[in-house]
């Protein structure tokens, strides 16, 4: 079953703006993940937010968590065509292991343009 | 430290051959996950194995598909009779062992099968 559902499906922007994605879950989760794909390519984990943070900051990316609300947003500010990808949230279902299998959902395909 | 390989990276099967894809988890690494993700769609998972053991396959088709993480050597995830519905890129993803505190999972760059 879909755990994240990614909003928007596509974003499109302009270099040097800022772009937000949102993340809504279903169950309860100790921690939420992002991780962006390049067109073609692997995953890359950008950041990881546990249940106990409300807001992580790393370079560019702002990630917030809302428990209440069981969502999730990504922030990139200042846009670089390099950002051109696909991003993903994805939250472990904690099964066995480190920490069992991970859920993502659809992503959202953001299109940076110079 | 090299992360996580996978090979081989692009795999044209006829539809009845066998496929094999083979995943090599990050040094030190002793958890290997398998995920496939069709054409614009998120990644679903498939099976997660430590060494020599399933730990969860509960997303993995009950029939022609396997896999195995043995004591020694890569990860298999291994597609029998294979049919044109497979063709999607294969994902592996390896993470550290439990109370190292890292809970990320590390994502090699996939196998795309194609089914003709």
């Amino acid at each position: 079953s879909q755990q994240g559902e990614e909003d928007p499906q596509a974003l499109s922007i302009q270099e040097g703006e800022n772009a937000t994605m949102n993340c809504s879950y279903k169950t309860s989760i100790n921690n939420l993940q992002w991780y962006r794909q390049n067109s073609g390519r692997g995953l890359v984990h950008l950041i990881l937010i546990r249940s106990n943070e409300r807001e992580k900051h790393s370079g560019r990316l702002r990630v917030t968590l809302d428990t209440s609300k069981k969502s999730s947003s990504l922030l990139i500010t200042a846009s670089r065509a390099a950002d051109t990808a696909s991003y993903f949230c994805a939250t472990p279902t904690g099964g066995g292991g480190s920490q069992g299998n991970l859920i993502f959902g659809k992503g959202t395909k953001l299109s940076v343009k110079p | 430290n090299a992360g996580v390989m996978q090979n081989p990276r692009h795999l044209v099967r006829r539809r009845g051959q066998e496929a094999r894809l083979r995943c090599s988890p990050m040094k030190g690494h002793s958890h290997v996950y398998w995920y496939r993700q069709l054409p614009e769609e998120g990644l679903k998972f498939m099976v997660y194995l430590q060494k020599e053991n399933i730990i969860d396959e509960s997303g993995m088709p009950k029939e022609r598909f396997s896999a195995e993480f043995p004591k020694e050597g890569p990860s298999i995830l291994r597609i029998q009779q294979v049919v044109r519905g497979d063709s999607a890129a294969y994902f592996c993803a390896s993470s550290p062992p439990k109370g190292t505190g890292s809970v990320e999972q590390y994502f090699g760059p996939g196998t795309r099968l194609t089914v003709t």
